[in-house]
């Protein structure tokens, strides 16, 4: 079983709609979690990282931490077209070494 | 402001040769990280460094090798490149203090 997993897509969704992107974990040691963003030809940036359980929020974008069911979430509210990119899940697998869902492909449609 | 810098954007590189891949960063951090990216498979760390001259292994070392004799600068070494390291190549680095890591543009290989 892999550490994380995550849906590819590609999900494609109009503009001004709610998005849901999700990655479920294996070890229920995990308590930092990360999102990162990619936009075309450009490396991952952080986006929100969140620490244990529970709701973060940052502006449009909100985290959210299921240590019960091994889930974690992104959404993303009012989504414009620049927020068209791939968005990773990423959680710590050792002292500083992260491990990295295969990313979503999400387009945002004017 | 480029905080990693990775020193090429694309190569292409015929099978056999022995490749390198530069990686700077000036921030001052202690990690630095190789990743490749691969469709379907996500990121998969190659090697890593905590500290000048030190490396480790990560999930797909064969076929790689690193260097790091200053703490800002990180290369990756194939040391004879076959046409299955074509990929995405990233390199990331983060401080001792969180897990936030900060990524290069990435290097597209293309090995032929």
């Amino acid at each position: 079983q892999k550490e994380v997993e995550q849906d590819p897509g590609p999900l494609s969704v109009p503009e001004g709609a709610i998005v849901s992107l999700n990655c479920t974990y294996s070890n229920s040691a995990f308590q930092y979690f990360m999102w990162y963003r990619q936009y075309s030809r450009k490396g991952p940036e952080l986006l929100m990282y969140t620490y244990s359980s529970g709701n973060k929020e940052d502006g449009r974008f909100t985290a959210q931490v299921d240590k019960s069911s091994k889930y974690i979430s992104l959404f993303i509210r009012d989504s414009q077209p620049s927020d068209s990119a791939t968005y990773l899940c990423s959680l710590p697998q050792g002292a500083q070494k992260l491990v990295f869902g295969q990313g979503t492909r999400l387009t945002i449609n004017p | 402001d480029v905080k990693v810098t990775q020193s090429s954007r694309y190569l292409v590189k015929r099978t056999g040769e022995k490749v390198f891949l530069e990686c700077v960063q000036d921030m001052d951090h202690e990690n630095m990280f190789w990743y490749r990216q691969d469709p379907g498979l996500g990121l998969r760390l190659i090697y890593f460094s905590y500290d000048v001259k030190m490396k480790e292994k990560g999930d797909i070392p064969e076929g790689y090798s690193v260097s790091r004799e200053k703490k800002e600068r990180f290369s990756l070494i194939l040391e004879s490149a076959s046409t299955n390291q074509t990929s995405m190549y990233l390199c990331a680095s983060s401080s001792g203090d969180n897990y936030g890591y900060t990524f290069g543009s990435g290097t597209r290989l293309t090995v032929v």
